[in-house]
């Protein structure tokens, strides 16, 4: 059974410009969360999904959103990206939603400059 | 922000011994989970306990919850290098919230 896919791995982005991650969860789960991991904050909760309505959302600005797709594929967007923002992004999929055990892809590395 | 607390935040240890390390939350829970983070890579799942049980084992960990202290902990016995990493618990709502890790244990294994 392949793991939690996120692409791209490593993403180098300007300020002010938009971003977009991709996750690709394990096959039959509905359920998606995305996390924010930086040093001082760390795992910071941004949202999940569940076919394809948001559930949960986090402390985070509107510049940060999401989506889910009919297969369960979900994709984040952070707009007007700010120093800030660089981080390892983690995506998890469930079969449980957040009551269960979540599998981790290998999260995208956002480096703002 | 952060549900979980671990403690301590950084621990060295020999090869071989054993390692434990806690997690304290704040509100009731469904269950507690422990992750384990390689540097810079995503999180691998390593147990989860209800909140009805007490103990529970798999490999070389043992969890134990206490729901009345609102604390569990994670033992790791006969460490190896391979055990190097960030130890993660995450609370597991009841309902529908979201799942909340805390801050993590810097676990170093000295070869």
């Amino acid at each position: 059974k392949a793991g939690v896919t996120q692409t791209p791995r490593y993403l180098i982005k300007t300020r002010g410009q938009q971003v977009t991650l991709s996750c690709s969860p394990i096959s039959g789960h509905r359920s998606v969360s995305w996390y924010q991991q930086t040093p001082g904050q760390g795992l910071q909760f941004l949202f999940e999904y569940f076919s394809e309505t948001q559930r949960n959302k986090g402390n985070f600005p509107g510049r940060f959103s999401g989506r889910q797709f009919s297969n369960s594929r979900s994709e984040m967007n952070v707009s007007t990206l700010e120093l800030g923002d660089s981080a390892l992004y983690l995506c998890a999929s469930s079969s449980e939603g957040p009551r269960g055990e979540a599998f981790f892809g290998q999260g995208t590395r956002l480096t703002v400059v | 922000s952060q549900q979980g607390e671990e403690d301590p935040q950084a621990l060295s240890i020999q090869e071989g011994e054993n390692a434990t390390m806690n997690c304290s939350y704040k509100t009731s829970i469904n269950n507690l989970q422990w992750y384990r983070q390689n540097s810079g890579r995503g999180l691998v799942h390593l147990i989860l306990i209800r909140s009805n049980e007490r103990e529970k084992h798999s490999g070389r960990l043992r969890v134990t919850l206490d729901t009345s202290k609102k604390s569990s902990s994670l033992l790791i016995t006969a460490s190896r290098a391979a055990d190097t990493a960030s130890y993660f618990c995450a609370t597991g709502p009841f309902g529908n919230e979201k799942l909340t890790f805390g801050t993590g244990t810097r676990l170093t294994i000295i070869p």
